[in-house]
């Protein structure tokens, strides 16, 4: 079945510095791709999605890119904020079995310092 | 923001008690989604609905029904509360199949005593 693999957080970073988030995945079709965001005490919001191999989404200064050849979809930022503190999902969806669902990775906490 | 609110937004039940947590859209989207979120796990679909009496399971619906009267009402039911089931709950609204964005509401969390 189709999966999520995301690095393991928490992460912590300074203030300015530069981001990444890895994430692969496995599915059987032709996913689209996600990164949803969670705020603390908030639900999740989309960040950036991507559709087709060699897209890239980007969203508030994030990016990532579709790589069918890697599996991946890996979110970056170039220098990162403190309001960027938050709980990072990659997702995918697949329909090409008729899939209508997200399946989520387990999340990346993510912490800003100043 | 998109229009969807969740009722309660904070429950403590007893084991074995009946639970239902609601979801409202002013959308008209078609499609609902309940969700549980535990660390660790990430998201994880309980049940979604592609219509009004349309639903299906999602990977962990035991213990768990739901029903769809009306387009903007969508009501996850736990017959007989267990502790496993203590978790952040959250329903989601599309307006098309998975590939376009899901809309979240704030959650419920749900204690289980």
């Amino acid at each position: 079945g189709d999966s999520v693999t995301q690095m393991e957080g928490p992460v912590t970073l300074s203030e300015e510095a530069f981001l990444t988030i890895n994430c692969t995945y496995t599915a059987t079709g032709y996913p689209s791709l996600f990164w949803y965001v969670q705020y603390p005490g908030e639900g999740l919001q989309l960040l950036l999605k991507a559709t087709k191999a060699d897209d890239k989404g980007s969203n508030k200064g994030f990016e990532a890119t579709y790589r069918k050849e890697t599996t991946s979809f890996h979110l970056e930022k170039g220098s990162v904020q403190v309001s960027d503190s938050a709980v990072y999902f990659c997702a995918l969806s697949d329909l090409s079995f008729g899939n209508e669902k997200l399946t989520f990775g387990t999340g990346t906490r993510l912490t800003i310092i100043p | 923001d998109a229009g969807i609110t969740q009722s309660p937004r904070h429950k403590v039940t007893e084991t074995g008690t009946p639970v239902t947590l609601r979801c409202h859209q002013t959308e008209n989207h078609r499609y609902m989604y309940w969700y549980r979120q535990d660390p660790g796990h990430g998201l994880r679909l309980i049940h979604y609905s592609y219509g009004v009496k349309d639903t299906d399971k999602g990977e962990v619906s035991d213990g768990y029904s739901v029903s769809r009267s009306k387009t903007e009402d969508f009501l996850l039911t736990l017959e007989s509360a267990t502790s496993s089931q203590t978790s952040v709950y959250f329903c989601a609204i599309s307006a098309e199949v998975a590939d376009s964005e899901q809309y979240f509401g704030p959650g419920t969390r749900l204690t289980v005593t």
